[in-house]
């Protein structure tokens, strides 16, 4: 059942550059996106979301796009940062659903000095 | 700032015993989830409870599995007879209220040998 996929599983850039990390859907019920990082050993850590009804959703340095029509979403990371480097997870929730998080493969990221 | 927290951090355990996974979620958030990631693979929803009962289980959710809020804190997650595949990182998470951002906890390993 892959309803969240992320289809890069590693990505390297060199640092002061932008990092774009994708992820797919196929289930075009769910209502919210969420983009969490993770360490080694550690927990995955909220870093941003979006809502359906927007096409975007900027903080700080870390930016989500959201096509709804193409069923992609995208994490933008700029300018990227060696402290950056971590496993970036795509997740995706439905009201209706308990709001559980249904989350992609990840992508490993890292960022050269 | 308030924190998931888990213990222990590392279980090993014999194929057929039982454990419990203990979880004290951020104190005034009110759904709570399990997750668990196998080595190599994705961070899976298992299931979540709301007002003292499961609100949604994942086909994983056997009867093996059960959980808990025995009192105002601590959430658990019991594994009656545990298997050589419930070996993975389980994670604890919360939300507040109706909302999507979960906070997760650094997670427990379990190993069963």
């Amino acid at each position: 059942d892959q309803q969240v996929k992320q289809n890069s599983p590693s990505l390297s850039v060199q640092e002061g550059r932008i990092s774009i990390l994708n992820c797919d859907y196929t289930n075009s019920m769910f209502d919210y996106f969420l983009w969490y990082k993770k360490y080694p050993a550690e927990g995955p850590t909220f870093l941003i979301s979006i809502s359906s009804i927007k096409d975007k959703n900027e903080d700080g340095r870390f930016t989500v796009f959201l096509n709804k029509s193409a069923k992609h979403l995208s994490l933008h990371i700029v300018p990227s940062q060696p402290g950056d480097s971590a496993v970036y997870f795509c997740a995706a929730s439905r009201v209706d659903s308990s709001y559980k998080l249904i989350f992609g493969s990840g992508t490993r990221l890292l960022v050269r000095p | 700032e308030p924190e998931v927290t888990q213990t222990p951090s590392h279980q090993v355990t014999q194929m057929g015993q039982e454990v419990i996974l203990r979880c004290v979620p951020i104190s005034n958030h009110l759904y709570f989830y399990w997750y668990r990631q196998i080595l190599g693979q994705k961070v899976e929803f298992l299931v979540s409870f709301y007002n003292n009962e499961i609100s949604e289980k994942s086909e994983i959710f056997d009867d093996q599995f059960s959980v808990e809020r025995p009192d105002g804190s601590n959430f658990t997650l019991k594994i009656r007879s545990t298997k050589l595949e419930d070996s993975a990182m389980y994670f604890c998470a919360s939300i507040q209220g109706e909302g999507y951002e979960q906070y997760f906890g650094p997670g427990t390993r379990l190993t069963v040998t």
